[in-house]
This record gives structure tokens, C-alpha cells and sequence, in this order.
């Protein structure tokens, strides 16, 4: 089984609709995160926590929110869709006891999704 | 800012040929350097990491370098494999949590 599962794995949706994309992990790790990838640009980072009761905006959280249920879920919820939050969403999590210089981040398979 | 290009967009090569993708960025104060390879509907798996104070790193048929003071870095694919074609991506981590990350590379190899 995979480490880092998303769900679902594709949604379309109508405009206005509120919408949760679910993140579970088995990594044990305490840090996730929540991406959105739009073609032609970078990953952007939308929100994260370092351990459930620690949740941080991260560049592009507006329109966004989440939350932490347990240390191994982390979900992300469209208040009410919009067309360009059409893109492909990434979970990923890391272990804070890794150093910064050395330690890395562990991705989920992705969710696309599609506001219509 | 931080901000992280990578040229070219796609490449398409034979089956066999060494290839180098590159990555530029504007901040030399990095934590490190990764290269990530992105497969539809696999997510993004960790190729190679080197920390801020290294050159490079290899990982069999790959090797990153990282010129810090010049903002760029090199992943090199000896022999490629039909197998190795997907999105290359690389990012540099600027915080305790923060990575920036490039637009990425779409490599396609020719059998």
C-alpha cells in the first residue's frame, strides 16, 4: 500500500460547490502539506502543519482551508469552486526530525480536479 | 524572491543518448537542491538531494551538480532508458519548510 493516499483521485465539479480533498499518510510523520500544480508553473504551496494543533497559510491559501483530523490526515476544502482552482492537488509529508539541509518531502499520487 | 526556471520545457531524445537537464535560481541562500520526477498519476518521487554544501550527488545512470554561487544545477542521465521518460522537476528549500519549486522538464526518449 501506498504511504501517502489522496482521495479522490479525480472530481469535476460545478462552480460554487464545496468540495474536500482527503490526504492520509503511514509515514508517521507529523509535518504534511498541500500543493497545487497548474501547467507551465511551479508547484505552489496552499497550507501546512507541523502536528495537528499547528496549521500555517502557505503562498496561495485564499479561497482555501483544511484540516488537521489526526496526525496522519490532513484535508483541503474549497469553500465554493471557482474555474482556475482547476489543477492538480498534491499532499506531501516530511519528518520534522530531519535535518534541513537533508531531509525531503514524500508525495501522494494527486487529485485532479476540474470546476466547471 | 526565490524564483526557480527550468529550460528547456520538453525534450525528446533517442534511446541511448546522455542527457542534461538544467535549473536555475536566483537566491544562492538554500538549504539544498532536489530533483524530482513526476509521473502521471504516481505523484512525485525524490531522485537526488544535495545539501547546500555539496557539488553533486549520483545515484546510478543519474548525477546532480549544484554551482551555488552561479544559481545553477544539472541533473545528467547517462544511457537513457525509454523508462526514464517524465517530468523532471527541481526545487530548492528556503525555510524549515518552504520549497520553490521549478515549472519543470518533460523528457521523452525514442526507443
Amino acid at each position: 500500500d501506498a504511504d501517502v493516499t489522496q482521495t479522490p483521485r479525480n472530481r469535476i465539479t460545478k462552480t460554487g460547490k464545496r468540495i474536500m480533498l482527503e490526504c492520509s499518510q503511514t509515514k508517521g510523520h507529523d509535518r504534511m502539506y498541500w500543493y497545487r500544480q497548474d501547467p507551465g508553473l511551479g508547484l505552489r504551496l496552499i497550507y501546512y502543519s507541523f502536528d495537528v494543533k499547528d496549521i500555517n497559510k502557505g503562498e496561495i491559501s485564499d479561497g482555501y482551508s483544511v484540516s488537521r483530523q489526526a496526525q496522519a490526515k490532513f484535508s483541503l476544502s474549497l469553500e465554493s469552486a471557482i474555474p482556475n482552482q482547476t489543477a492538480l492537488y498534491f499532499c506531501a509529508t516530511s519528518d520534522s526530525k530531519g535535518a534541513r539541509t537533508t531531509d525531503t518531502q514524500y508525495f501522494g499520487p494527486g487529485t485532479r480536479l476540474t470546476v466547471l | 524572491k526565490q524564483e526557480v526556471t527550468q529550460i528547456p520545457a520538453a525534450l525528446s531524445v533517442p534511446e541511448g543518448e546522455n542527457l542534461v537537464l538544467n535549473c536555475s535560481f536566483t537566491d544562492s541562500a538554500i538549504y539544498n537542491l532536489q530533483w524530482f520526477r513526476q509521473d502521471p498519476g504516481k505523484g512525485l518521487t525524490s531522485l537526488l538531494l544535495i545539501q547546500s554544501s555539496q557539488r553533486e550527488q549520483t545515484s546510478g545512470r543519474l548525477n546532480a551538480s549544484l554551482d551555488k554561487s552561479s544559481g545553477r544545477s544539472t541533473l545528467y542521465i547517462a544511457a537513457s532508458q525509454p523508462g526514464d521518460s517524465a517530468t523532471y522537476l527541481c526545487a530548492v528549500r528556503v525555510s524549515n519548510y518552504q520549497l520553490i519549486w521549478g515549472a519543470g522538464t518533460k523528457l521523452i526518449i525514442k526507443p
